[in-house]
């Protein structure tokens, strides 16, 4: 029963360097996001997905895309990396759309950026 | 962007008493859920509040939904060590959860 599983968990990065989070989840959940979470913000969202083929934007959306080519996988790409991106990334997924009391939160991606 | 106001920040408590911290938003929301995340771990679901005026409790958690849905609060009674965490208040509105800061608890045993 893996849940939602997240990849890697600890990353280290140096500026400008590419890389991709991933993220499978095995629950057939259609709702998928990505939060980052800093100290004294909470977690804020990236970008989630309602379907396979289907993304929108959240909060913080600048410096990442993602794609949903299957149900199973949302991966977050970092297309040239910055300190500030230098977080926790926290992926999700829930039966519908985020109304939380399904939502399953992956452990985390320890992200550092020099 | 929106965010909650999610007091205190931080509280060290004695083990056995009584816990309180709230969220407060200019916003409304539909739904009102509080998360604990332990270190190394994802934010995992306590409780959620679905409708104005909602108590609810799980265990030794109890949680209510404002009102004027702008608010939350959770109390934790005799807290014991494992209670230790951040905890985080999210509102919900459409496909979207807004999260507060969090509340660090450390309990003193």
């Amino acid at each position: 029963n893996a849940g939602v599983t997240q990849t890697p968990k600890f990353q280290v990065l140096k500026t400008g360097q590419s890389m991709t989070l991933q993220c499978a989840q095995d629950m057939n959940h259609e709702y998928m996001s990505w939060y980052r979470q800093d100290p004294g913000m909470g977690l804020r969202l990236i970008h989630y997905s309602v379907g396979a083929g289907i993304t929108d934007q959240g909060e913080v959306p600048n410096g990442y895309n993602v794609s949903r080519s299957t149900t199973e996988d949302f991966p977050l790409r970092l297309l040239s990396a910055a300190p500030s991106q230098t977080s926790v990334y926290f992926c999700a997924s829930s039966f519908d759309r985020g109304t939380g009391n399904t939502i399953y939160f992956g452990e985390g991606s320890w992200l550092t950026v020099v | 962007g929106q965010q909650l106001n999610q007091s205190p920040q931080s509280m060290f408590i004695q083990e056995g008493e009584d816990v309180s911290m709230n969220c407060t938003s200019s916003s409304i929301f539909n739904t009102w859920l509080w998360y604990k995340q332990d270190p190394g771990e994802g934010p995992v679901l306590l409780i959620a509040l679905y409708k104005a005026g909602e108590l609810t409790s799980n265990g030794r958690l109890t949680a209510q939904f404002g009102i004027t849905r702008k608010d939350s609060f959770l109390n934790i009674s005799a807290s014991i060590p494992s209670d230790v965490g951040i905890y985080f208040c999210a509102g919900a509105r459409g496909n979207k959860l807004v999260f507060g800061a969090g509340t660090i608890l450390r309990v003193k045993s």
